[in-house]
């Protein structure tokens, strides 16, 4: 299934990096998120974008920068992460804002050494 | 207390037999709920919506009970392609209806 796409699929990186994480939706859909899921933690809801406009920022930290250039595209950038941001980070997205089925891209395995 | 509550398992069963995992939210105005499945390392993905009056999808049925805050999966004739992570998920009004996921259960159907 190639609705939607994430690269990478597996990233690794030291502290003082600068990487950015890409997500891509070929479904038409107005919403896209960005969710984090760590071992044994819940999916924890990160950003939600809204026809490109960010509508929610989930009290993340300033190190995870999010973009939206389109509806179709969302990035994250990240800089001088902390090895406890290790985590799976997936992208979704949705028909329309909040509520409906959202669809889930492969995720990027993220470690930070 | 967490939102969403769910055992983590793991329910070893083996195939053919019925298995029923359960859910409890806090946040009595949740509106929908849904059970997602996910794969070892793969994403999440929506097994079934949940509904008050109950629905059924083939082998699967889940349950709604508002005034307990409770939502049950059950699985019947398990098939080994049924071991995954069944994620409990609700929503919660936040000036939109953001999805809240349990940590979810794991379920190991063997032969």
């Amino acid at each position: 299934e190639t609705g939607v796409t994430q690269t990478p699929r597996h990233l690794v990186m030291g502290m003082t990096n600068k990487k950015s994480l890409k997500c891509e939706q070929h479904l038409g859909h107005n919403a896209m998120y960005w969710y984090k899921q760590s071992a044994k933690k819940p999916l924890e809801l990160m950003f939600v974008y809204n026809f490109k406009e960010q509508t929610e920022n989930n009290s993340v930290p300033s190190r995870f920068s999010p973009e939206c250039p389109n509806s179709s595209h969302l990035f994250l950038h990240l800089h001088t992460l902390q090895p406890e941001d290790s985590a799976l980070y997936l992208c979704a997205s949705s028909p329309t804002y909040g509520g409906d089925t959202q669809y889930f891209g492969p995720g990027t395995r993220l470690t930070v050494l | 207390r967490k939102e969403v509550e769910q055992d983590p398992g793991p329910f070893n069963v083996p195939e053919g037999a019925t298995v029923a995992f359960n859910c409890t939210y806090s946040n009595s105005a949740s509106q929908s709920f849904f059970w997602y499945r996910q794969d070892c390392r793969k994403e999440p993905k929506l097994l079934m919506s949940v509904y008050s009056s109950g629905n059924e999808d083939g082998r699967f049925t889940a349950q709604l009970n508002r005034a307990s805050q409770y939502i049950s999966l059950l699985i019947r004739d398990s098939k080994l392609s049924d071991s995954a992570t069944y994620l409990c998920v609700v929503t919660k009004n936040t000036g939109f209806q953001k999805l809240v996921f349990g940590t979810g259960t794991r379920l190991l159907v063997s032969p």
